[in-house]
């Protein structure tokens, strides 16, 4: 079955420092979405990205963020000048139309801000 | 704003039970989709089951099923025959506008043998 790759599974950064998480949707989606989870709260939606664009944004999605989808095939998601807060797992997901039949996740990175 | 309520933050089960998790959500919109996701330890997120609120019959996937009460704005899901592999936190979600899922808080069912 089609997957959601996502990596690093974990990845480690100094406070202030930018990371990069990148995600590999299935092949013939055509909206990516990241989602953010901080331990033992809620998932919360990002950002979705259609036809090379951002669609949608959350308010927690400022300019600290931003996503890419530079090849094809890949799709990021940076975020510049971690804080502490940061830390959280972030799911990356695609569906093939806008979600009706749900997404396909992927499983998750997490970040941890030290 | 749409919200989605979870109001039972775990739940436990013998092995072979059924159990019922608990949903409810609040929307203006006639047309909209929910979801039920599961969570293992792997802290995968995984499709359980989906439901279009214009159709009336309650979906259905092998043992998992939803009861779905649009008026009372109620959408539970029924995990039959419950097996240890069905631990797991379990999410709630609504999908409007086709772009953006609203998650509850989730709730922990625990399987035991």
């Amino acid at each position: 079955e089609p997957e959601v790759t996502q990596t690093p599974s974990h990845q480690v950064t100094q406070m202030g420092q930018e990371v990069i998480l990148r995600c590999v949707p299935i092949s013939n989606h055509l909206y990516f979405y990241w989602y953010r989870q901080i331990l033992g709260q809620k998932v919360e939606f990002l950002v979705s990205f259609y036809n090379n664009e951002i669609s949608e944004k959350s308010e927690i999605f400022d300019d600290q963020f931003s996503v890419e989808r530079p090849d094809g095939s890949n799709f990021t998601l940076k975020i510049r000048s971690t804080k502490l807060e940061d830390s959280a797992m972030y799911f990356c997901a695609s569906s093939i139309s806008a979600g009706a039949n749900g997404y396909t996740f992927g499983s998750g990175t997490r970040l941890t801000v030290v | 704003a749409q919200t989605v309520t979870q109001s039972q933050p775990e739940m436990s089960v013998q092995e072979a039970e059924t159990v019922t998790l608990s949903c409810t959500y609040d929307t203006s919109e006639s047309n909209y989709y929910l979801f039920w996701y599961k969570q293992p330890p792997s802290r995968q997120m995984i499709l359980v089951i989906r439901q279009e609120a214009y159709k009336q019959q309650n979906a259905t996937e092998n043992r998992f099923s939803v009861n779905f009460q649009k008026a009372a704005k109620s959408f539970s899901l029924k995990i039959s025959d419950s097996q240890l592999g069905d631990t797991a936190m379990y999410f709630c979600a609504f999908l409007y506008e086709g772009n953006k899922l609203v998650f509850g808080a989730g709730t922990i069912l625990r399987v035991k043998s």
